[in-house]
């Protein structure tokens, strides 16, 4: 089965930040790479889907990039409804997650 | 407006085994790019696959619980069941199921590019004697 590793576990930021978070797979699984936000005690919701596509709805601020095994999730300008925990997922496989919180 | 909602019992006892059903509603189970995933989640930790089926009923289970999994659906009535055999207290968690929705046919790859686009509310179930 192929593994998902997310860096970092979590991060503090402040407002308007620019926050990355990146994702590896153990193994190349081309631009196939969803992320999701999940908000405490809320559903996952789904953000960019096929490595950079960004879900109807999603503000523009999300992004996403990578190809093989290495992608990256970025938020442009971080804002307080954007504290979460972020999961990339390929198939049947998530990641362990990266919280975000506000400094 | 698409919506998914969990339902089962919030409480098993160990060895018990248990059965979830999701009603689907604003989509049809018989919709060729549309599926139906379930996921759950341990309190605090991440999120966890463990079964999806496709309207063909094409089915697929996490390779570590594959033997005490079974999905089926209904198409007649919107619903989704999953049964979990010999349900152990560290299955305890928050068992969400969620649409697939089939992006596209990978040709290179031999597989659909899928993701869990819309999401029921979540259902904990926790395992206790």
């Amino acid at each position: 089965d192929i593994q998902m590793t997310q860096s970092p576990s979590s991060l503090s930021a402040s407002v308007g930040d620019r926050v990355t978070i990146t994702c590896q797979a153990s193994q190349d699984i081309s631009n196939y790479l969803n992320w999701y936000q999940q908000k405490p005690g809320k559903a996952p919701k789904l953000l960019i889907y096929d490595a950079s596509n960004l879900e109807t709805g999603v503000p523009s601020r999300f992004s996403g990039s990578g190809s093989g095994t290495d992608f990256t999730f970025t938020i442009s300008s971080l804002q307080p409804e954007d504290i979460a925990t972020y999961y990339c997922q390929q198939y049947g496989t998530f990641g362990p997650g990266t919280k975000v919180d506000i400094k | 407006q698409v919506t998914l909602k969990e339902s089962g019992p919030v409480l098993v006892k160990p060895t018990e085994t248990l059965t979830l059903t999701c009603t689907v509603s604003g989509f049809s189970l018989s919709n060729a790019r549309m599926g139906v995933s379930w996921i759950r989640q341990p309190p605090g930790k991440a999120l966890e696959w463990l079964a999806h089926i496709f309207s063909n009923d094409e089915k697929s289970y996490s390779t570590s619980l594959k033997s005490r999994l079974t999905i089926s659906k209904d198409t007649s009535k919107s619903q989704v069941v999953l049964t979990m055999t010999n349900m152990d207290p560290v299955d305890t968690a928050t068992y969400y199921c969620a649409r697939i929705r089939i992006v596209y046919y990978d040709y290179i790859w031999g597989s659909y590019r899928y993701a869990f686009d819309i999401w029921g509310q979540g259902t904990m179930v926790t395992v206790s004697s």
